[in-house]
């Protein structure tokens, strides 16, 4: 199965800032996503991530907030953009390949917002 | 709108007996079921997973049962260790189309494996 990593692993940022975060999966994968986990909640899938186009957006998550790159099979960015503490959350990377194997998920990267 | 349910917060078990997470979900859509565990400060870890054309599907101690009449899946740990405690999350997948690929999560259930 796929490796994963993300960097960073955790941050602490002011209002107001951007962070970008690093996924990096040690094979070429055909699909890559990133979800959110806010406090006490499950996952929320933000987007997908499309090699060599814009990524696809879930409901409630839109470009502007948190644009995405994916300039490879095996890279991939997530930015969150002008943060504030609702923004306070884990945010996790995930890949996977043909139809019948699970994603696999990075270790995240755990955000704070003061 | 929760698609898939994880109705029980938290389960506690004594060692070397059986656990059983359930979860229960809507979309008629999905094909493909899977259970991920969770340390805390650690991503979801793979642990087994069922398609929609099977209803059992086993793994060492690990047994994934589907009723899609029911729209109901359950996972079985036997015997449960203390290693087991952790959250576990059920997840389904959409069919071809704009939902594939994407997981939907439900919300977690606690285990806690007493020795």
């Amino acid at each position: 199965s796929a490796v994963i990593s993300q960097k960073p692993s955790r941050d602490i940022c002011q209002r107001g800032t951007s962070l970008t975060i690093q996924c990096q999966v040690d094979s070429q994968v055909t699909m890559m996503f990133w979800y959110r986990q806010q406090p006490g909640q499950s996952l929320t899938l933000i987007a997908t991530a499309n090699q060599g186009s814009e990524a696809t957006y879930e409901s409630g998550f839109v470009i502007d907030k948190f644009p995405i790159s994916r300039p490879n099979l095996t890279f991939s960015t997530l930015t969150v953009s002008n943060m504030s503490p609702e923004d306070s959350s884990i945010y996790l990377c995930s890949a996977g390949d043909r139809s019948n194997q699970p994603q696999h998920f990075g270790d995240g990267t755990r955000l704070s917002i003061l | 709108d929760q698609q898939v349910k994880q109705n029980s917060p938290s389960l506690s078990v004594q060692e070397g007996r059986i656990s059983i997470l359930n979860c229960d979900y809507t979309n008629s859509m999905f094909d493909y079921f899977l259970w991920y565990k969770k340390y805390p400060a650690e991503g979801p870890t793979f642990l087994i997973s069922i398609s929609s054309i099977k209803d059992k599907n086993e793994d060492g101690r690990f047994t994934v049962f589907l009723n899609k009449s029911a729209k109901h899946l359950s996972l079985h740990i036997v015997p449960s260790q203390p290693g087991d405690s952790a959250v576990y999350f059920c997840a389904a997948r959409g069919q071809r189309g704009t939902s594939y690929g994407k997981l939907t999560f439900g919300q977690g259930t606690i285990l806690t494996v007493h020795p």
